[in-house]
């Protein structure tokens, strides 16, 4: 399935690296996601963007930095990341409707390793 | 206390075997409901919605219980595939963005 892609699919940085993390959705959707999903943890909601405008913003460190250039391309900018930064991210999209929740559809997500 | 709690598991059954799952949530005032599953190494992916009413799915049932605020997942006939993890996930009140996970049920089915 390539509705939500994911690149890379595998990330080992340093503490003082930085690096981008990219998701593309080829499913029309006006929302995408990132998610945090740390080991025998639950997902947990980073930000959102509707629109293109970015809607949530979970308390997330600044050394975490979104952008949402358009509609269906999201990334995920990392700098002077921790060890336990260290997580699968993932990227996932659905279509607002102004109603209730929509389904969303997850990308395979980027594991992520802060050395 | 946590918003969505499960049970984590192992939940360990024969093939054909019929296998509930609980969760619970703490918000009163959730309005959605969904069981998603997730394969090892993999995304989750909705598996169904929990409607008011329940819901069934071929060998898979949805139940919402407002009042004890629960929801179970029931797979009847279990076969070696449906070996997943299962996350109960619930909206936060008056979004329609922020979803609640659970950290799953993991199921798995022998031969």
């Amino acid at each position: 399935e390539t509705g939500v892609t994911q690149t890379p699919r595998h990330l080992v940085m340093g503490m003082t690296n930085k690096k981008s993390l990219k998701c593309e959705q080829h499913l029309g959707h006006n929302a995408m996601y990132w998610y945090k999903q740390s080991a025998k943890k639950p997902l947990e909601l980073m930000f959102v963007y509707s629109l293109e405008e970015r809607v949530e913003n979970n308390s997330v460190p600044s050394r975490f930095s979104p952008e949402c250039p358009n509609s269906s391309h999201l990334f995920l900018h990392l700098h002077t990341l921790q060890p336990e930064d260290s997580a699968l991210y993932l990227c996932a999209s659905s279509q607002d409707r102004g109603g209730g929740p929509e389904t969303q559809y997850f990308g395979p997500g980027t594991r992520l390793l802060v050395l | 206390r946590k918003e969505v709690e499960q049970d984590p598991g192992p939940f360990n059954v024969p093939e054909g075997a019929t296998v509930a799952f609980n969760c619970t949530y703490s918000n009163s005032a959730s309005q959605s409901f969904f069981w998603y599953r997730q394969d090892c190494r993999k995304e989750p992916k909705l598996l169904m919605s929990v409607y008011s009413s329940g819901n069934e799915d071929g060998r898979f049932t949805a139940q919402l219980n407002r009042a004890s605020q629960y929801i179970s997942l029931l797979i009847r006939d279990s076969k070696l595939s449906d070996s997943a993890t299962y996350l109960c996930v619930v909206n936060e009140e008056d979004s329609s963005y922020k979803l609640i996970f659970g950290s799953g049920t993991r199921l798995l089915v022998r031969p």
